[in-house]
């Protein structure tokens, strides 16, 4: 059974870092792109960055480009999302989501989420 | 970039049939492959299609997708409706960039 963990997840001030995890087991990690998606509180979902298979191709939406950096640890098999620069409307649930296939742009399993509230 | 624009709300009884629909801002909505996903009030979201027809694994067949390249959209229909299945239904496909797009999702009330 796949199963995706999302961790550190917190209350962080605007202008500061944060470092999420996922971390994964149940399938071969290194053979699927991930891809990390975010809901603000009664929003919709958003599309935040995704990191193929291999770890070499990495994609980011305009929001966040410049300012979070996704990368991967096959040998771990574990996800990251390094988050700077905060602002407000960074708060949010993030949630990890499985690639079906390399690439990663179709999900077939999501992790439950980790809260990260970006305020004063 | 595209858009996928989906209605905010829709209802209907039990028993019934209902359609969500996905339309596609730009280029062609058989250029790649539409998913849908349920998300259900405080859950994550879950699989129920990908590319554009294909059930999830454990999603019944009263769940089904297509595309209709005349209107440019993508349809989630769900048959003899449940109460279990109220929720939010998100469309979503992706760009030759490997971008991906979400709908602004669809509130589903079986009422």
């Amino acid at each position: 059974e796949v199963q995706l963990m999302e961790s550190g997840g917190d209350l962080v001030q605007p202008g500061g870092s944060l470092r999420l995890s996922c971390a994964a087991s149940g399938f071969t990690f290194r053979n699927f792109g991930l891809t990390w998606v975010r809901q603000a509180p009664g929003k919709g979902l958003e599309w935040v960055s995704s990191v193929n298979a291999g770890g070499s191709q990495t994609y980011y939406a305009d929001s966040v480009k410049g300012r979070f950096t996704i990368s991967r640890d096959n040998s771990d098999n574990s996800l990251y999302l390094q988050m700077n620069s905060l602002r407000a409307d960074d708060t949010a649930v993030y949630y990890c989501a499985k690639g079906r296939w390399s690439s990663g742009v179709q999900f077939d399993s999501w992790g439950q989420g980790t809260l990260v509230s970006v305020s004063s | 970039n595209f858009m996928l624009t989906q209605p905010h709300s829709v209802s209907e009884s039990p028993g019934k049939t209902v359609t969500i629909s996905c339309t596609r801002s730009s280029g062609s909505i058989a250029s790649s492959f539409v998913q849908w996903y349920q998300q259900r009030p405080g859950s994550a979201p879950a699989t129920m299609i990908y590319e554009d027809n294909q059930r999830a694994s454990g999603v019944p067949d009263r769940f089904s997708g297509s595309i209709d390249r005349s209107s440019n959209s993508a349809s989630l229909s769900i048959s003899r409706l449940k109460t279990e299945d109220e929720a939010d239904y998100y469309c979503q496909s992706y760009d030759t960039n490997n971008r991906v797009v979400f709908g602004g999702g669809t509130t589903l009330t079986v009422l």
